[in-house]
């Protein structure tokens, strides 16, 4: 168990709908990252927070958006949603200061 | 910018045989180096991490190895077994800014399989 919990673990929507997906980071992390995975690609780096704040921004669409909340938490929120858009999505946490990275078990959103 | 390329992209072996994956980095200023193992739709998990000061970290059947002046690492399995069939994934951490974390560059993994 890595320490980082994500919400829900399954989430299958309609085309065009709107879906929050939730990560709690590991106690003490101040950062949480977010990626997503699409079938048998790598993972695709989307946002990271760092103590409330947006720190960097990867290939993250514009129908996306993310926040971290001040209990640390973070939530990704996918709308307009597309088939496109099934994937795993992914958080990881981690401390400042180079403690790399834990992940999550990933949501796994399925857009019908 | 800040690059990790990972070889080869996919792998074949017999169980029971060694391999070896590589990983090479233009990533600064740098903070680490992690090995992490993603089975198929799970998250990835750490094997391994390496700061700039060490150059071999083992896990078990897991060694890898770092070598900062050339920035490149290499993940050494030993003896391999079926259940080691899964992506590996090369992560170097850059040192942020004061007080802005640190910034995680991903390698697209090696996909191994370990075969009868």
């Amino acid at each position: 168990d890595s320490g980082v919990t994500q919400t829900p673990k399954h989430l299958i929507t309609a085309t065009g709908q709107r879906v929050t997906l939730r990560c709690s980071p590991r106690s003490g992390d101040l950062s949480v990252y977010w990626y997503q995975q699409s079938l048998d690609q790598g993972l695709q780096f989307l946002i990271q927070y760092y103590n409330g704040e947006e720190r960097a921004k990867g290939n993250i669409l514009e129908r996306f958006s993310a926040q971290q909340f001040p209990d640390l938490h973070s939530e990704l929120n996918l709308s307009s949603l597309e088939l496109g858009d099934s994937a795993l999505y992914f958080c990881a946490s981690s401390v400042e200061g180079g403690g790399g990275a834990f992940f999550g078990q990933g949501t796994r959103l399925t857009v019908v | 910018k800040n690059q990790v390329e990972q070889s080869p992209q996919s792998l074949i072996i017999l169980e029971g045989k060694n391999c070896t994956l590589q990983c090479n980095y233009t990533v600064s200023p740098f903070s680490n180096l992690r090995w992490y193992k993603q089975d198929t739709g799970r998250g990835p998990v750490s094997l391994t991490i390496m700061t700039f000061s060490e150059n071999t970290k083992s896990n078990g059947r897991y060694t890898a190895t770092l070598d900062a002046d050339t920035k490149q690492s290499s993940l050494h399995i030993t003896a391999s077994q079926l259940s080691d069939s899964a992506s590996y994934i090369c992560v170097v951490s850059a040192w942020g800014l004061t007080g802005g974390g640190n910034k995680l560059t991903f390698g697209t993994g090696t996909q191994l399989k370990v075969e009868l």
